[in-house]
């Protein structure tokens, strides 16, 4: 079953802190992952994805098959981190995206 | 990316009544998509648009229920038809272009009274 599993619906650090948000996911086929964020009041929007091996604001991930894990970090926390994270992963062939339940992430001051 | 203009951005509806929410891109896209997240949800896929194919539909959503009008390459309309207030969700549009991966609309929320 292709399936994406983030187990945290909710998770509150302090500023300057590291954050790790949690991702894995269920594919028969080569995965490909993509983590979006999406802002108060703004549309979702893609933050990475796993083949580009980029880091966008601060973040990474990092694909590990072995775990089945793309989990999303960061060293440092900002308040401007505060969003919404859905963890998705591309069904190869219809092109599709199944999503996981997505995690708030809050940053205290 | 993609630019994404989708509409309405909200409503309220009768129970019964149809909503048709409109998508528009700024550039040609083989492949659309509609999608729903209900309160406190994930997002999950209603169906692919595809110009000049009918539409197809992910498990637990029908034709009756959610038409889809992809007439060219930068539009799509999802109808919710007969509507319940278990319909009342944020519906999203989202497009995939090779080099760019998907983009999102910014959704139109319907509640249902």
């Amino acid at each position: 079953a292709q399936r994406v599993t983030q187990p945290e619906k909710l998770l509150s650090v302090f500023k300057g802190a590291p954050v790790e948000l949690k991702c894995n996911y269920s594919y028969s086929g080569s995965p490909e992952l993509f983590w979006y964020v999406q802002y108060s009041r703004q549309r979702l929007q893609l933050l990475l994805r796993h083949i580009s091996r980029e880091s966008i604001k601060g973040f990474t991930a990092d694909l590990n098959k072995g775990e089945t894990s793309f989990h999303l970090k960061k060293p440092f926390a900002q308040e401007e981190d505060s969003a919404m994270y859905y963890c998705a992963l591309l069904i190869q062939g219809a092109q599709k995206l199944v999503f996981g339940q997505g995690t708030r992430l809050t940053i205290n001051p | 990316s993609a630019v994404i203009s989708q509409k309405p951005s909200r409503d309220i509806c009768q129970r019964g009544t149809s909503l048709t929410i409109q998508c528009q891109v700024d550039s040609q896209v083989t492949m659309m998509f509609w999608y729903r997240q209900q309160p406190g949800q994930s997002l999950t896929l209603i169906a692919t648009a595809n110009q000049g194919s009918e539409a197809t539909y992910e498990s637990g959503f029908v034709i009756d229920k959610f038409p889809i009008s992809r007439p060219n390459l930068t539009f799509s309309t999802l109808t919710v038809s007969n509507m319940s207030p278990e319909d009342s969700s944020i519906y999203l549009c989202s497009v995939f272009r090779t080099n760019y991966g998907y983009t999102f609309g910014s959704g139109t929320r319907l509640t249902v009274v």
